[in-house]
C-alpha cells in the first residue's frame, strides 16, 4: 500500500531536549516537505527536498533541520525544541516529473508535538 | 497575499450535493486549480485538480469558469464522512502547495 509513514504520532518533551521525527515513503517519490499546523495559521511549510541530498528552506524553517540522505526518508530534527514549537506535524511527498506521474502530494498520519 | 477566496464554512444535508465555491481571479496562465480536504487533525488529500476544463473523478467533480477566475468543487453525495475543511490552492505544477484557511463543511443527517 502507498503510503507515508511518520513516527511518533504522539510525543511530549521538555525544552531543550533534542528530538527527530522520522517521515519515511514507500513510493520512489523524488519531493518530499515538512509542514506544521497551528490553530488559526493553518498549514505551513518548513522545509522541503526536491531529491536526495537537496533540500530548502519553506516559510517557517527556524529551529528545524532536516536531512535528505535517503530518498525514501526525510527526518526532521529539533536540536533544542521550544514550547513555541508545540503543533502538529505533517510530512508529505510527490513524483516529481516522471513520465506518466503526477505531482498529487501525499501526507503522513501526523506527528502531535508537545514542549513543556 | 492570498491567492483564492473561500467561503469559511458551509452546510450541507447528508446525500445532497455539496457544492463548495473557490475565488482565484488572479489566477495565471500556466497555474492549476487543486483541491485537497483535512478530515479533522488527520493528513490532507488530494481531491482533485484541473487547468481549465471541468474534471471528474471517484471523489468530486471540479468546474472551472471560462475565464478562470472563479471554480467550484462538487461532492455529488454527500456523507458524513465528507465532513472537512476543503482548501482550493491555485499553483503551477511541481511547486510549493501553500494552504489557505479553507472551507469547514458540515455534512449534516
Amino acid at each position: 500500500e502507498a503510503q507515508v509513514t511518520q513516527n511518533p504520532r504522539y510525543l511530549i518533551t521538555v525544552t531543550g531536549k533534542k528530538l527527530t521525527v522520522t517521515c519515511s515513503q514507500n513510493m520512489n517519490h523524488e519531493y518530499m516537505s515538512w509542514y506544521r499546523q497551528d490553530p488559526g495559521l493553518g498549514l505551513r511549510q518548513i522545509y522541503y527536498s526536491m531529491n536526495v541530498e537537496v533540500t530548502d528552506k519553506g516559510d517557517v524553517p527556524e529551529g528545524y533541520k532536516v536531512s535528505r540522505k535517503e530518498k525514501r526518508n526525510f527526518p526532521l530534527i529539533l536540536e533544542s525544541p521550544s514550547p513555541n514549537q508545540t503543533s502538529l506535524y505533517f510530512c508529505a511527498s510527490s513524483s516529481l516529473g516522471r513520465t506518466g506521474s503526477t505531482d498529487t502530494q501525499y501526507f503522513g498520519p501526523g506527528t502531535r508535538l508537545t514542549v513543556l | 497575499d492570498a491567492k483564492t477566496t473561500q467561503p469559511p464554512s458551509m452546510d450541507c444535508a447528508e446525500g445532497r450535493a455539496a457544492n463548495l465555491p473557490c475565488n482565484h481571479s488572479t489566477i495565471s496562465g500556466n497555474e492549476y486549480v487543486y483541491w485537497y480536504r483535512q478530515i479533522h487533525s488527520q493528513g490532507p488529500q488530494y481531491i482533485i485538480h484541473g487547468l481549465k476544463n471541468n474534471e471528474t473523478n471517484e471523489m468530486a467533480s471540479l468546474i472551472i469558469t471560462e475565464d478562470r477566475k472563479s471554480s467550484t468543487l462538487i461532492l455529488p453525495h454527500a456523507t458524513l464522512r465528507d465532513t472537512a475543511v476543503y482548501y482550493c490552492i491555485v499553483r503551477v505544477v511541481y511547486s510549493t502547495l501553500t494552504f489557505g484557511k479553507g472551507t469547514m463543511l458540515l455534512v449534516s443527517p
